[in-house]
């Protein structure tokens, strides 16, 4: 069964600071989606990867999807408190069964 | 322009009642999902369904059936509720079940149960 383990579980920043969460997977991703979810919302889609090396912007967040397809990281540059939330990384392995990892919860105070 | 719709939001039941948990989509999509989410363990698959007609047990099917009683309409049954059922439930859709960069799960706001 493939894990997806989150890292850190837990990031309080200031406004304007930088930080990078990382998703690392025990099995080689099919395609790699990034979601995050508000307080009492669903999980939203930010963005999906598929191949190894590539790397998408989304204005201040950068996604980067390792060179063996094992593992992933999002950028957020200077933060702001709508950037609060939890970041779910997320693969279904070419099957019905997605599966999401631990979650990175993040609060940025203003 | 719904989306994904559950009922209800919150619930709070006995230990041994049962209940079920409604969701519907309007997106005419063909897979719908039943997940949980609890504290640090991020979301986890109870039931899917691929399509109209068909179910399948994910991750944690225990405790749980479910119901696609039409293309739009995927319910979540508990026959007899535990409190190790207390959780966050959330329905997802999804176009088609493969993955694809095209492919993308939307989800319900959730339902609150809590089994005392």
């Amino acid at each position: 069964t493939q894990l997806l383990e989150q890292s850190p579980q837990f990031l309080s920043i200031q406004e304007g600071e930088n930080l990078t969460v990382y998703c690392n997977s025990s099995s080689v991703f099919s395609s790699l989606q990034w979601y995050r979810q508000e307080p009492g919302e669903g999980p939203v889609l930010l963005v999906t990867v598929v191949t190894g090396g590539e790397v998408k912007k989304l204005k201040r967040l950068t996604f980067q999807f390792g060179d063996a397809r094992k593992d992933s990281s999002l950028h957020i540059t200077a933060a702001q408190p709508g950037d609060t939330g939890l970041y779910l990384c997320a693969d279904n392995s070419g099957t019905y069964k997605y599966i999401f990892g631990t979650g990175t919860r993040l609060k940025v105070l203003a | 322009n719904a989306g994904v719709t559950q009922t209800p939001k919150f619930q709070v039941l006995k230990t041994g009642q049962s209940m079920t948990l409604q969701c519907a989509q309007d997106m005419n999509h063909n897979s719908m999902y039943w997940y949980r989410q609890d504290p640090g363990m991020g979301l986890r698959l109870i039931y899917y369904s691929a399509s109209e007609g068909t179910t399948d047990k994910g991750e944690v099917p225990n405790g749980y059936n479910v119901s696609r009683l039409n293309k739009r309409e995927f319910s979540l049954r508990l026959e007899s509720a535990a409190p190790s059922q207390t959780s966050v439930y959330f329905c997802a859709s999804s176009l088609a079940a493969s993955i694809s960069g095209a492919n993308v799960l939307t989800f319900g706001a959730g339902s609150r149960l809590t089994v005392l």
